[in-house]
C-alpha cells in the first residue's frame, strides 16, 4: 500500500480556507486517495474521494495533480466544527485496501 | 447515523478477563472491518472479513479473534486483558465503492 504523509497539525480561523496535503510518492496506477475526518471520539466519516484532477462535493474539494503523487484537500470556509483530525488514504478502489489510516492531520480552527 | 451499530457503549473490566465486542454493519454491506484506537493515537486496523470469511489481516494480537456471522453481524474477542489493551474500538462496514462506514465504537478500559 502506498504510505502517505500529511502534516501533524494546521491551525486556521473561521471563515478561512484550508487547504491540507498529502503526499503519496509511491501511488500505484489503480490506487485511489480517500479522505476522512473524525472527531474525538467518533468514528471516522468519509469526506471525498477521487483518482485525478479535481473532485467536489458538497463539503469540500479534492485536487489531485496530474503526476498524482500528492493531493490536496480543500475545506470552504471552515467553522469551529470543522476542528477534526483528517486522515489522508491511498489505495485500490474497493474498501479493503485502504486500511492504513496513518496519523492524520489535526485541524484547529479558531474564532 | 452511520448504520453501523456497536455495542457495548462501554465496556469496564480487569486485567486477564476475557471481552466480545459485538457490531452489525449496515445493510447490504458484507464487509466488516476492526480497528483499535489508543489515547490520542491513529486508527491501527485489526481484521477484515468479507461474508464470512477473513479478507484481511493487520497488526492483531494473537489474544484477539474475531469472526464474522451468517447474518454478517461480527463480534471481536479480546482475551487475556492487559492494561495497554485500553482503547476505543471501532468497527467499520463498506459499500463497493471504496468507502467505510464507522460505528460510534467501543470504549474499553481494562483495570
Amino acid at each position: 500500500l502506498a504510505k502517505t504523509t500529511q502534516p501533524i497539525s494546521m491551525d486556521s480561523y473561521e471563515g478561512q480556507e484550508v487547504n491540507i496535503t498529502c503526499s503519496h510518492n509511491n501511488i500505484a496506477t489503480n490506487d485511489y486517495i480517500t479522505w476522512y475526518q473524525q472527531f474525538p471520539s467518533q468514528g471516522p466519516r468519509f469526506i471525498i474521494q477521487g483518482y485525478k484532477t479535481k473532485v467536489t462535493n458538497e463539503v469540500a474539494s479534492l485536487f489531485i495533480p496530474a503526476d498524482r503523487k500528492s493531493s490536496t484537500l480543500s475545506l470552504p470556509r471552515v467553522s469551529l466544527s470543522d476542528t477534526a483530525v483528517y486522515y489522508c488514504l491511498v489505495g485500490p478502489y474497493n474498501a479493503g485496501n485502504m486500511l492504513t489510516f496513518g496519523g492524520g492531520t489535526r485541524l484547529m480552527v479558531k474564532p | 447515523d452511520s448504520g453501523v451499530t456497536q455495542t457495548p457503549k462501554h465496556l469496564i473490566t480487569a486485567t486477564g478477563q476475557r471481552v466480545t465486542l459485538r457490531c452489525s454493519p449496515r445493510s447490504g454491506d458484507l464487509s466488516v472491518y476492526w480497528y483499535q484506537q489508543s489515547l490520542d493515537q491513529g486508527l491501527q486496523f485489526l481484521i477484515q472479513y468479507y461474508n464470512g470469511e477473513e479478507r484481511a489481516k493487520g497488526n492483531i494480537l494473537e489474544r484477539f479473534s474475531a469472526q464474522q456471522f451468517p447474518d454478517l453481524h461480527s463480534e471481536l474477542n479480546l482475551s487475556s486483558l492487559e492494561l495497554g489493551d485500553s482503547a476505543l474500538y471501532f468497527c467499520a462496514s463498506s459499500t463497493n465503492r471504496g468507502e467505510q462506514f464507522f460505528g460510534p465504537g467501543t470504549r474499553l478500559t481494562v483495570l
